[in-house]
């Protein structure tokens, strides 16, 4: 069984980085596109970006500017860094399994999420 | 605003059929995928591509598209399929990922 674990600080101050990384079980990295996806409190979805374990990425135009996602195959785990955060990037922050079929990506696999709160 | 418009709220009489739709000009293109979240819980990928259904999810959940809209069908509602549903595609520009604003749906 495929399973994702979102790790890394809950709180930070505005300017801050926030870094997260997700440890993958049950299945190999070195395959499918491996994604972030956010939620802030009380409100939808938003997709933040996605790495192809053979390291090629793409992002939310949004975010692109302060977004990195790496990946690491020998501990089977991918990253994401949000540079300057503000409060707006208060969320629960998801990591997923991409699926690329039918000319579109799917999201099979969730991690449980993690909340990260931006506050001074 | 989302380029993926749904409904904030529908509601079902118990074990009757209801239909959440997502609305996008991507979708005359793409098929949408269904996530299903419920309070506190990470979403659930429950139709994607023409009309597939992952491994564990009943067949009551089904998938339909026509023109710029696309629709998730639960045929014969149950209680535990209150929650809030997610469309997801691609933008209209068809290089980056978009989801709905998402539907809560109340089972009565």
């Amino acid at each position: 069984q495929v399973q994702l674990q979102e790790s890394g600080p809950g709180l930070l101050k505005p300017s801050e980085t926030l870094s997260l990384t997700c440890t993958v079980s049950g299945d190999s990295i070195s395959t499918y596109y491996w994604s972030w996806i956010r939620q802030p409190p009380g409100k939808g979805l938003e997709w933040i970006g996605y790495i192809y374990y053979s390291g090629s990425t793409n992002f939310n135009p949004s975010l692109k500017s302060r977004v990195t996602i790496s990946v690491d195959t020998s501990k089977n785990q991918f990253s994401l860094k949000l540079t300057s955060v503000t409060a707006a990037d208060t969320a629960v922050y998801y990591c997923a399994r991409g699926l690329y079929s039918y000319a579109n990506l799917y999201f099979d696999y969730w991690g449980q999420g993690t909340l990260v709160t931006v506050s001074s | 605003s989302s380029e993926l418009t749904q409904d904030p709220a529908v509601s079902v009489a118990l074990g009757q059929t209801v239909r959440i739709t997502c609305q996008g000009d991507s979708l005359r293109s793409y098929y949408a995928s269904w996530y299903q979240q419920k309070p506190g819980q990470a979403p659930v990928l429950v139709i994607y591509g023409k009309n597939n259904r992952p491994s564990g999810i009943p067949d009551r959940f089904s998938g339909s598209s026509s023109g710029n809209t696309a629709s998730l069908t639960i045929t014969g509602a149950q209680a535990e399929d209150e929650a809030d549903y997610y469309c997801n595609s691609r933008d209209s520009s068809g290089n980056y990922w978009v989801f709905g604003g998402g539907t809560k749906l109340t089972v009565l």
